[in-house]
């Protein structure tokens, strides 16, 4: 089991060009979350899917940003026009089953993808 | 809305020493899950030890251990006889309803 892949690790992008992070996730797991750290903080959360749906986005900022979680295929965190404030390390996570009082669901996390903007 | 405090930005302790990192949080919900994960300069998160809130035996896992005082809301990290591997990153976690909640983390030096 490979466990939840991301790519790239780093990526480099001049401000107003478009960042593109995928998310393998785990086998047999359908649930992604994305979060964001910023340096020296924690991670943020910033969205929730399922297969074909975003269960939580509340997380995304309203503009530039968008997550999806095809039916076949990774999930793929897009970043529209990037700002320098959008470098970060941008972590995916994945679960087997929605994290709620039936259990703890424990989430695996990825190695994180790197975005500097330049 | 859930929130989790790490109130020791860094913390250091000698190799063989224990230490001890904090954490407190603060919610409504009566049924929810903390758990300590670990960043290493790779970045990789890595969990170390969970506790559900409905137990009453603090969890333990080998050299790790947690203080769990669910009405005082805090979740404590031990870490016995510290070895130099033991140098990261250390984030407190809330997960009650929904989405895993982050605190700000310790960073965690270890003295030869």
């Amino acid at each position: 089991n490979a466990g939840v892949m991301q790519n790239p690790r780093h990526l480099v992008r001049r401000r107003g060009q478009e960042a593109r992070l995928r998310c393998s996730p785990m086998k047999g797991h359908s649930h992604v979350y994305w979060y964001r750290q910023l340096p020296e903080e924690g991670l943020k959360f910033m969205v929730y899917l399922q297969k074909e749906n975003i269960i939580d986005e509340s997380g995304m900022p309203k503009e530039r940003f968008s997550a999806e979680f095809p039916k076949e295929g990774p999930s793929i965190l897009r970043i529209q026009q990037v700002v320098r404030g959008d470098s970060a390390a941008y972590f995916c996570a994945s679960s087997s089953r929605w994290s709620g009082r039936s259990g703890a669901n424990v989430l695996t996390f990825g190695a994180g993808s790197r975005l500097t903007v330049l | 809305a859930q929130t989790v405090t790490q109130s020791q930005p860094e913390m250091s302790v000698q190799e063989a020493e224990t230490v001890t990192l904090s954490c407190t949080y603060d919610t409504s919900e009566s049924d929810y899950y903390l758990f300590w994960y670990k960043q290493p300069p790779s970045r990789q998160m890595i969990l170390v030890i969970r506790q559900e809130a409905y137990k009453q035996q603090n969890a333990t896992e080998n050299r790790f251990s947690v203080n769990f005082q669910k009405a005082a809301k805090s979740f404590s990290l031990k870490i016995s006889d510290s070895q130099l591997g033991d140098a990261a990153m250390y984030f407190c976690a809330f997960q009650g309803a929904q989405k895993l909640v982050f605190g700000q983390g310790t960073r965690l030096t270890i003295n030869p």
